[in-house]
């Protein structure tokens, strides 16, 4: 049981905008910076944002990133069909002394 | 280019022991903390250990304590995971992953698959 939630899947139409929220706790999202990877089916995740919103060199802006207190939320805008994935956010857990992701959040195109 | 290659996957019976490998090029390996993070076959993503860059430093997930080992040869440009007393529960896809800094993985091997069976 990852100590970070996030909703099992979301989706929306091509165009629209989704929202993935990853809830946490003070020893996790609540000091820490937070990623987030996208996992396409088969393939190795990859680097959407670090430090909470920052983005890799390569990432389009309709992924964006923030943090509130203990949540994170990941935003993709402009939905495309190619965005179906699997998305996890990820933190240090200072009170595990180890890093955990979300639970994962699979994004349907309808 | 930066490549992250693993290797040392396979099947085995509970119990036994497997070294993972992972190769490194692209990037200088002896400046980077790495990271090895697993995937059970249909499950999410799991962390399971890290290194610093001198090996001095080296965090585990608890489920792993006292079974796996995380090392690295910088002069080889490798990163190592030594696994002993496996279980059904350890089968997964292993990834190595270079931290780009405060948990960001910006690069990932293909995974090599680790499957645990009797």
């Amino acid at each position: 049981q990852s100590v970070l939630t996030q909703p099992p899947s979301v989706s929306a139409a091509p165009g629209q905008k989704v929202t993935i929220s990853c809830s946490g706790s003070s020893s996790n999202i609540g000091n820490n910076y937070v990623s987030w990877y996208q996992q396409l089916p088969g393939t190795a995740p990859k680097l959407l944002i670090f430090n909470n919103n920052k983005r890799p060199s390569g990432i389009p802006d309709r992924f964006s990133g923030s943090k509130s207190g203990t949540s994170a939320t990941l935003d993709i805008t402009a939905l495309q069909t190619g965005d179906e994935a699997d998305y996890y956010c990820e933190a240090n857990d200072n009170s595990l002394t180890a890093y955990v992701f979300g639970t994962g959040t699979k994004v349907t195109v309808l | 280019e930066v490549q992250l290659v693993e290797s040392g996957g396979g099947l085995v019976q509970p119990g036994v022991s497997l070294r993972l490998s992972c190769a490194a090029s692209g990037f200088t390996f002896s400046n980077s903390w790495m990271t090895w993070v697993r995937q059970a076959p249909g499950k999410g993503l799991e962390w399971v250990a890290n290194i610093n860059q001198d090996g001095r430093t080296i965090n585990y997930i608890d489920s792993v304590k006292g079974r796996f080992t995380i090392s690295r040869d910088n002069a080889k440009n490798s990163l190592f995971l030594q696994m002993h007393t496996l279980r059904a529960e350890d089968t997964a896809v292993y990834y190595c992953a270079r931290d780009q800094g405060w948990g960001a993985y910006d690069y990932w091997g293909q995974g090599t698959l680790v499957t645990v069976s009797s």
